[in-house]
């Protein structure tokens, strides 16, 4: 079981948006704005989409955007494109000495 | 565009030390703007952080492996070192490095470590 909450997958069609969910606690999500989510296609380096929480890291394409409410930090992918089936995770400070926490990663489908 | 290459042996037998290096290019890793990471991810499971490194040298590391974990930095070769010792199944795993700022990671394609008994 990983520290931060994800769902285990998510499927929708090309041109649809999905919205992916990382649920934490005040020790991470919750009282810090360093989240970042990964997309991560197998055999391949973690790509970094969004660092704290929304900023889009250039060359990056702006249908990806990310979000906080309380505990909870979201990535919407809009305009689904074929490319973007891979496998998504999330991470946070956390106040703890762990440090880093990952979620368990969403796996998209682009149906 | 600075790159991160894993290398080490992919087999190693319990109760033995997992040593792994990571290799940087396209930057130097001779810089106190970033610090140095490893991160592992079991089959079917989410990554978890092992620890990071600065160029000072500061380390931290996840208290969960604390006890048996060495990381270490080469600025001469432009790599950094993971050494796990009194390994076990569970420390079967992908093993990535990647190179930090804030929050936020850079990532190797990583490699695959399993651990026989």
């Amino acid at each position: 079981q990983s520290a931060l909450t994800q769902p285990a997958s998510v499927s929708a069609s090309p041109g649809q948006s999905i919205t992916i969910s990382c649920t934490g606690t005040s020790s991470d999500i919750g009282g810090y704005n360093y989240v970042s989510w990964y997309q991560h296609h197998p055999g391949k380096a973690p790509k970094l989409m969004i660092s704290d929480v929304s900023n889009r890291p250039s060359g990056v394409s702006s249908r990806f955007s990310g979000s906080k409410s309380g505990n909870t930090a979201s990535l919407t992918i809009s305009g689904l494109q074929a490319e973007d089936e891979a496998e998504y995770f999330c991470s946070s400070y956390t106040s703890t000495d762990t440090l880093v926490l990952f979620g368990g990663g969403t796996k998209l489908t682009v149906l | 565009q600075v790159q991160l290459q894993e290398s080490g042996p992919g087999l190693v037998k319990a109760s033995q030390t997992l040593s792994l290096t990571c290799t940087v290019s396209g930057g130097s890793i001779n810089s106190e703007s970033y610090y140095w990471s490893w991160i592992r991810q079991p089959a079917g499971k989410g990554p978890e952080w092992i620890g990071r490194i600065y160029l000072s040298g500061r380390t931290n590391y996840n208290p969960s492996l604390k006890s048996r974990l060495t990381i270490s930095v080469d600025t001469s070769k432009n790599q950094f070192s993971l050494k796990l010792s009194s390994v076990t199944a569970a420390d079967t795993a992908v093993y990535y490095c990647a190179r930090g700022i804030a929050g936020h990671l850079i990532w190797g394609q990583g490699t695959l470590v399993t651990v026989s008994s």
